[in-house]
């Protein structure tokens, strides 16, 4: 029983470039959320998704992000013309309805990405 | 504005002692409280949850208690062991369905259990 896969778990980008981080919810799952989580700081809600609808996205930032659960296939959170600010580890989480995530709230292992 | 507040940055502890590590909340509308464990390089894993119709909630060796008139929670763990040493995050919510997806963390704790 795979948990929620990550990938990558390292991703390097310079400046302007875009990231794309993944996400693959555990079997059964068609909830899923992104958290990013800044150097010293908490993890903070980014987006919420079902299969190919967007919930809330109200934690997200209003250029540049992106992110979609298609039909088939992963998650993604798309990071377009990356800053040094976008610099901190992604977690995604998936959970099998949307009470579920309070008490059934599985994380993936993070992506960290590094804008250099 | 931070509306969780874990105001310990780290914590020692040795090994077959309590571990009492502390949370602050000013919203509120929060009422489900959640503990999550967090070793190096790995997401968040749930530890326990409370919500705010009760006092204490026990869990093997985890205990966590809610004061809601002073806006506090606290995670217990007895006896604490090498193993336990992570960070710890408090989370909380707001109502059911709709904004409960909404976890508002604070900032961790790290606890070191010495041997």
């Amino acid at each position: 029983n795979a948990g929620v896969m990550q990938n990558p778990r390292h991703l390097v980008r310079r400046r302007g470039q875009e990231a794309r981080l993944r996400c693959s919810p555990m079997k059964g799952h068609s909830h899923v959320y992104w958290y990013r989580q800044l150097p010293e700081e908490g993890l903070k809600f980014m987006v919420y998704l079902q299969k190919e609808n967007i919930i809330d996205e109200s934690g997200m930032p209003k250029e540049r992000f992106s992110a979609e659960f298609p039909k088939e296939g992963p998650s993604i959170l798309r990071i377009q013309q990356v800053v040094r600010g976008d610099s901190a580890a992604y977690f995604c989480a998936s959970s099998p309805s949307v009470a579920g995530l309070r008490t059934e709230a599985f994380f993936g292992q993070g992506t960290r990405l590094t804008v250099v | 504005d931070q509306q969780v507040k874990q105001n310990s940055p780290s914590l020692s502890v040795q090994e077959g002692r309590i571990s009492i590590l502390n949370c602050d909340y000013t919203n509120s509308m929060f009422d489900y409280f959640l503990w999550y464990k967090k070793y190096p390089a790995e997401g968040p894993t749930f530890l326990i949850s409370i919500s705010s119709i009760k006092d204490k909630n026990e869990d093997g060796r985890f205990t966590v208690f809610l004061n809601k008139s002073a806006k506090h929670l606290s995670l217990h763990i007895v006896p604490s062991q090498p193993g336990d040493s992570a960070v710890y995050f408090c989370a909380a919510s707001v109502g059911a369905g709709a904004g409960s997806y909404q976890l508002t963390f604070g900032k961790g704790t790290k606890l070191s259990v010495i041997p």
